[in-house]
């Protein structure tokens, strides 16, 4: 049963440029959420997917978007990008009818130079 | 706004002994959920236990238990019989009533294990 998958791992990108994170949820999930986690910290809430739509956000730009697929995999899309946008990108998914319990992935390094 | 507030930034317990991570909240909500997750360096977080706000008991999760205080807003997390592995940061998350999948996260605290 393969569990919540990110790509890619690693990411190194410039100033002002445009990043695309890449989730697939756990067999079985329908909703996916994105969080950002700098260094030291703990995660913050980006938004939330599900029914390929944008639920709930938290307290960010319009610089951050998402999306979400048929197949419930989602995309995390971030423009001109700037240095404090550096953080690991967790993404996790649950089911929510049940609203059961988020799963995460290992998360992306976004590193902005 | 529910707040999650962590105050240990670093905690170390001996192996095979017991450490208490602490953990407070704020929120005007009756209805929650709290969680404890854990991330080690592999970085993926990874839910140890979870804590229904409208059951009196406390969980436990075989060596991980917690002591959960409603009224005085505190959810503290056990660890009994320390292994090396349990070396991680922990973090300690709120998730409202709403069927949001919004969690709110700690600041976390890092618990070293020393053999």
């Amino acid at each position: 049963d393969a569990g919540v998958t990110q790509s890619p791992t690693h990411l190194i990108k410039t100033r002002g440029q445009q990043v695309t994170l890449r989730c697939s949820p756990k067999s079985g999930h329908d909703t996916v959420s994105w969080y950002q986690q700098a260094l030291g910290q703990g995660p913050q809430f980006i938004f939330q997917y599900y029914e390929e739509e944008e639920r709930q956000r938290g307290n960010f730009p319009d610089r951050f978007s998402g999306h979400q697929f048929p197949n419930y995999s989602s995309e995390l899309n971030v423009n001109a990008l700037l240095l404090g946008d550096s953080a690991l990108y967790l993404c996790a998914s649950r089911l929510r009818l049940r609203n059961s319990p988020l799963h995460f992935g290992n998360g992306t390094r976004l590193t902005v130079t | 706004a529910q707040t999650v507030t962590q105050s240990q930034p670093e905690m170390s317990v001996q192996e095979a002994e017991t450490v208490t991570l602490s953990c407070t909240y704020d929120t005007s909500e009756s209805d929650y959920y709290l969680f404890w997750y854990k991330q080690p360096p592999s970085r993926q977080m990874i839910l140890v236990i979870r804590q229904e706000a409208y059951k009196q008991q406390n969980a436990t999760e075989n060596r991980f238990s917690v002591n959960f205080q409603k009224a005085a807003k505190s959810f503290s997390l056990k660890i009994s019989d320390s292994q090396l592995g349990d070396a991680a940061m922990y973090f300690c998350a709120y998730h409202g009533s709403g069927n949001t999948g919004k969690l709110i996260f700690g600041q976390g605290t890092t618990l070293q294990v020393k053999p």
